[in-house]
């Protein structure tokens, strides 16, 4: 099993829609949970990070739930501009190293 | 300049040549690490400096070499690479080598013929 796994996609939206993609691990002991947005052929980037008691950010809102070790990110009201890889990034127990998922391929259409 | 850089943005090398990859940041941050990220892969940590001295080495090919002078610069060295290796080679640093404020280079994308 994948240490964080997530649909590759892409998920292919309409502006101004509303998308959500999950993302699970496998290791009940980690303790900082991240979405990080990449776009084509540049660097990752630190979108938000993802709290227990959910957190929002703008349009952005992520969702933790520890028992069933997964991850969401929901996007309101898309925007062209959304179009990206969206990364689920935990730490190890260590709380030192990132473990990285291989990303969801977002695209959104006019 | 602010934040991390790396040099050069693409290189292409023969199996046999040497070439060195280098990275530099401003932010004052004490961990420094470089990232393998493959087409459709997570990205894979292959180093990591935290004060200058290297605390993980994950079972990294001995053809990669990297070597931290400063907490300011970081470099990999590259001999006898193979075609598999090419990829998107990331450099990025964080405060206190822990999970919180990563900050990434823009890459140098490597092709090896």
């Amino acid at each position: 099993r994948k240490e964080v796994e997530q649909d590759p996609g892409p998920f292919n939206v309409p502006e101004g829609a509303t998308v959500a993609f999950n993302c699970t691990y496998s290791n009940s002991a980690s303790q900082s949970f991240f979405w990080y947005r990449q776009d084509c052929r540049k660097e990752p980037k630190l979108l938000m990070s993802v709290y227990s008691s959910g957190n929002e950010d703008g349009r952005f809102t992520a969702q933790l739930n520890r028992a069933s070790q997964y991850i969401s990110l929901l996007i309101r009201d898309s925007k062209l501009s959304d179009s990206a890889t969206y990364l689920c990034v935990v730490t190890a127990p260590n709380n030192y190293q990132l473990i990285w998922g291989a990303g969801t391929k977002l695209i959104i259409k006019p | 300049e602010t934040g991390v850089t790396q040099t050069p943005r693409h290189l292409v090398m023969g199996m046999t040549n040497k070439k060195s990859l280098k990275c530099e940041q401003h932010l004052g941050h004490n961990a420094m690490y470089w990232y393998k990220q493959s087409a459709k892969k997570p990205l894979e940590l292959m180093f990591v400096y935290s004060l200058e001295e290297r605390v993980e080495n994950n079972s990294v090919p001995s053809r990669f070499s990297p070597e931290c002078p400063n907490s300011s610069h970081l470099f990999l060295h590259l001999h006898t690479l193979q075609p598999e290796d090419s990829a998107l080679y990331l450099c990025a640093s964080s405060p206190r080598g822990g999970a919180d404020g990563y900050t990434f280079g823009s890459g140098t994308r490597l092709t090896v013929v």
